[in-house]
């Protein structure tokens, strides 16, 4: 156990719709970072954020969109859903004190399904 | 951000020894060479950091040589529980307020048998 939460585990939903994923970082953890993995794909980084701010950029598309709460946990907002988005999301944390040597704390992760 | 390579898959038994190998021939005066390890529906898992020379722990050892333009992984020992996706990542070290994402290349798939 990582210490990194995440729910919901699984989430089924419908083109053209809207969901939010959750994350709660390890105790203490400051950062937060979104992966996406998909068969095509592999593990995509999307977003960093740093005690409430974002800090990095990756491949997130225009319809994603995330945000970092004063209690540290952050959402995962996807809207207007298409088949291509279904894939593993996952939610990591490392420690923001310190140089923390590439080491982060992966979540379970969600299982999106756009059908 | 250095580009790495490695074997797509591998195959070992039980009780051997396994050598990883990625190649990583831009990698930078300041990146560092991490591997993390990934179970099926997982989210991948720290294994082991290094920058020059040969690093150990409790699971695994990472070899670099001097010119350090690639890295082996070793396992000692493998059992089936081993039997997961290795992936390879060079990078700087950062600190938490900086931008820390990881660049996951497509791994290698370690199959161990009985």
């Amino acid at each position: 156990d990582s210490g990194v939460t995440q729910t919901p585990k699984h989430l089924i939903t419908a083109t053209g719709q809207r969901v939010t994923l959750r994350c709660s970082p390890r105790s203490g953890d400051l950062s937060v970072y979104w992966y996406q993995q998909s068969l095509d794909q592999g593990l995509q980084f999307l977003i960093q954020y740093y005690n409430g701010e974002e800090r990095a950029k990756g491949n997130i598309l225009e319809r994603f969109s995330a945000q970092q709460f004063p209690d540290l946990h952050s959402e995962l907002n996807l809207s207007s859903l298409e088949l291509g988005d279904s894939a593993l999301y996952f939610c990591a944390s490392s420690d923001g004190g310190n140089p923390t040597y590439n080491e982060q704390f992966f979540g379970p992760g969600t299982r999106l399904t756009v059908l | 951000l250095a580009k790495t390579t490695q074997p797509i898959s591998m195959d070992s038994y039980e009780g051997q020894e396994v050598n990883i190998t990625c190649s990583h021939n831009n990698i930078a005066t300041n990146d560092y060479i991490t591997w993390y390890q990934q179970f099926p529906s997982q989210g991948p898992r720290f294994i082991i950091q290094g920058y020059k020379t040969k690093v150990t722990n409790e699971v695994a050892s990472l070899f670099i040589p001097a010119d350090r333009k690639s890295s082996t992984l070793s396992l000692p020992r493998v059992s089936l529980s081993d039997t997961a996706v290795y992936y390879c990542l060079v990078g700087p070290q950062y600190g938490g307020n900086q931008g820390g994402k990881l660049i996951f290349g497509q791994g290698t798939e370690l199959s161990v048998k009985p």
